[in-house]
């Protein structure tokens, strides 16, 4: 089975901070993707990347930045939270062959006052 | 560009058939899928369908692709309280990339005994 596991389920952070959300998972995947998710929305894609140090823009990548540096691991790293990041951020992987179904982690729910 | 639409919400009886409804524009879509989010919980695959194909079935699970309309249904048998949950319709295409899919945003059914 595959896991895709993400580091916090809930997490507050102040204005200005710098905020690392972390994903892992275990199925030798190339493909791993961030979004997030606000009510209304959907799911929105900020960043992915297709192979270990490669990174492609989603579609609302401002404000964040992302970092590949092992296959299983993809970061999504916020310079300075602001209040309009507070979200759910999910993580998902993928092969980089057909059907190509993406598969989730559990979410981090993230506040920032 | 491409987009997928589907309703926000529906409403059904315990026992009864539900019906969630998708349409999409991208008519180079490959694969086509349908996506459960249980509250508090990232995305999980429930099935998916190849783009030559009409329908597919699994269980409780009826899949019908409408290619010529663009029109893609998840038909839930027996509908339990478990069902509860938000459904995403997504579908893959050479115009988002073909391991990029485009999400719609969701239809939350509830299910009341």
């Amino acid at each position: 089975d595959v896991k895709v596991t993400q580091s916090s389920r809930y997490l507050v952070k102040r204005t200005g901070e710098k905020v690392f959300l972390e994903c892992v998972q275990d199925m030798d995947h190339e493909n791993m993707f961030w979004y997030r998710q606000d009510p209304g929305l959907g799911l929105r894609l900020i960043y992915f990347s297709y192979d270990v140090k490669m990174k492609e823009k989603g579609d609302i990548p401002e404000g964040y930045s992302v970092s590949r540096e092992k296959k299983e691991r993809f970061s999504l790293i916020l310079e300075s939270a602001s209040t309009n990041q507070t979200s759910m951020y999910l993580c998902a992987s993928s092969l980089r062959q057909g059907p190509y179904e993406q598969y989730f982690g559990p979410g981090t729910r993230l506040t920032v006052t | 560009g491409e987009d997928v639409e589907q309703s926000l919400f529906l409403s059904v009886r315990e026992g009864d058939s539900s019906v969630i409804n998708c349409t999409y524009t991208d008519s180079s879509s490959t694969y086509l899928y349908w996506y459960k989010q249980e509250p508090g919980a990232g995305l999980q695959l429930l099935t998916y369908i190849f783009s030559n194909m009409d329908m597919k079935q699994d269980q409780r699970l009826t899949v019908l692709l409408n290619k010529k309309d663009k029109h893609l249904s998840l038909r839930i048998a027996d509908t339990q309280t478990g069902d509860s949950a938000i459904y995403f319709c997504a579908e893959n295409g050479p115009t988002g990339g073909s391991y990029i899919p485009t999400f719609g945003r969701g239809t939350s059914l509830i299910v009341h005994p």
